[in-house]
């Protein structure tokens, strides 16, 4: 969707961090998700922050949100080739585009 | 519990002819929604449905068609099929309001020459 941006592209190196981030327009959002897709798979939720929180960590992950500026990111540690994928950030259930993640070896 | 599933997995149509997309979900929820995905553009919404019996149009309505007959199915219609919906559609549904987590199901790969 138009209101949600984000990078198309990001490649990393296996064990660097990753960061993909997503700018919305709706200040109102409440949810914001972040879902993975494999390829030839459907969405699968990774994570989700509240939007009264400024940041959330889940293992490797962590979601930073900054509801001023309507900026949120997902931080991966210690980025692994299983995490190549399509990530798509979603406040309130509306998508972005989705970054396509590579992680060279 | 199979979560949400969708049949078939790929199709191939001629314009023109016409197919019907299920969707179903054991997990009781209420809404249901169909999305395309293409390449660059994420996740459009097409049609959507608050409960058994309703329907209602998201962003990218036209040429399709959807019914909830039974609250574990939401069907989606292409009545004459054209090459601009070759797309993947996925199906989706969430307990409550559209804002919470939603359950996708694997996908259908549809292809229109």
């Amino acid at each position: 969707g138009e209101d949600v941006e984000q990078s198309l592209f990001l490649s990393v190196r296996e064990g660097d961090s990753s960061v993909i981030n997503c700018t919305y327009t709706d200040s109102s959002s409440t949810y914001l998700y972040w879902y993975k897709q494999e390829p030839g798979a459907g969405l699968q939720l990774l994570t989700y922050i509240f939007s009264n929180m400024d940041m959330k960590q889940d293992q490797r992950l962590t979601v930073l949100l900054n509801k001023k500026d309507k900026h949120l990111s997902l931080r991966i540690a210690d980025t692994q080739t299983g995490d190549s994928a399509i990530y798509f950030c979603a406040p309130d259930m509306r998508f972005g585009a989705g970054t396509r993640l590579t992680v060279k070896p | 519990n199979a979560g949400v599933t969708q049949t078939p997995k790929f199709r191939v149509l001629k314009t023109g002819q016409s197919m019907t997309l299920l969707c179903a979900q054991d997990m009781n929820h209420e809404y249901m929604y169909w999305y395309r995905q293409d390449p660059g553009m994420g996740l459009r919404l097409i049609h959507y449905s608050v409960g058994e019996g309703t329907t209602a149009k998201g962003e990218v309505p036209d040429g399709y068609n959807v019914s909830r007959l039974k609250k574990q199915n939401f069907l989606l219609g292409l009545e004459s099929a054209a090459p601009s919906q070759t797309s993947v559609y996925f199906c989706a549904s969430s307990y409550e309001s559209s804002s919470y987590e939603q359950y996708f199901g694997p996908g259908t790969r549809l292809t229109v020459t």
